[in-house]
């Protein structure tokens, strides 16, 4: 099982500002097969990028997914009070063939 | 465009059988899409359980495997989840969802279960 790893668990920072996130795998990902998501309190969660490097429908270009191999990171350009959420990545393989990270809190500093 | 409705009992009893069901609206089931069941504990990550398509077989997550079972009804367009055996570390925010390119791009807003005799 490829294990996702996400860091920082907690990353505050002040809307406007640059935000990376980062998600490791423990073995080689094709770049296809890493998605990313945001989640907010008591909301499912939204699909931000998959592909890698892919915006879905309607997702702002502040947000940008980039990596290949086993490192991976989103990051938001300039952050906006509605981007302060939690965010995971995924990875799609053999089995389980899905899997998550443990999730990255984007909090207000 | 499509939208998920979970539904289904908020309380299962220990040792009971979780039983959930997803309405498709707005689109068929019946696609070339799969549609997957998604779980996250109280304060945790997201797990997958499993994925079904209309005309093949489901897969389900291995940790989770001899528990479950994901169905489809194209009659109704919807698909459903059956978890038996379930206990306290059951309890989670169940969502539903359409895969797609090796992701999942349309959700259910969740349904809560909790495990609780």
């Amino acid at each position: 099982e490829i294990v996702l790893t996400q860091s920082p668990g907690t990353l505050s920072l002040s809307p406007g500002e640059r935000a990376t996130l980062s998600c490791r795998a423990s073995q080689s990902v094709s770049r296809t097969y890493l998605a990313w998501y945001q989640q907010k309190p008591g909301q499912a969660p939204r699909l931000l990028v998959y592909g890698a490097s892919i915006r879905a429908t309607g997702i702002p270009d502040r947000f940008s997914g980039s990596g290949s191999g086993t490192d991976f990171t989103l990051t938001i350009s300039r952050l906006e009070a509605e981007d302060f959420a939690v965010y995971y990545c995924q990875q799609y393989a053999t089995s389980p063939l899905y899997t998550f990270g443990q999730g990255t809190k984007l909090e207000i500093k | 465009q499509v939208q998920l409705q979970e539904s289904g009992p908020g309380l299962v009893k220990p040792s009971g059988t979780l039983s959930l069901s997803c309405a498709v609206s707005g689109g068929s089931i019946s696609t070339n899409n799969w549609w997957s069941w998604v779980r996250q504990a109280p304060g945790k990550g997201l797990e997958w359980i499993g994925e079904i398509h209309h005309s093949a077989k489901p897969s389900y997550n291995p940790s989770l495997r001899g528990r479950v079972t994901i169905s489809v009804d194209k009659s109704k367009d919807q698909f459903s989840l059956s978890l038996s055996s379930v206990t306290a570390a059951d309890t989670a925010v169940y969502y539903c969802a359409r895969n797609a390119i090796y992701c999942m791009d349309v959700w259910g807003k969740g349904t809560t279960v909790t495990v609780s005799s």
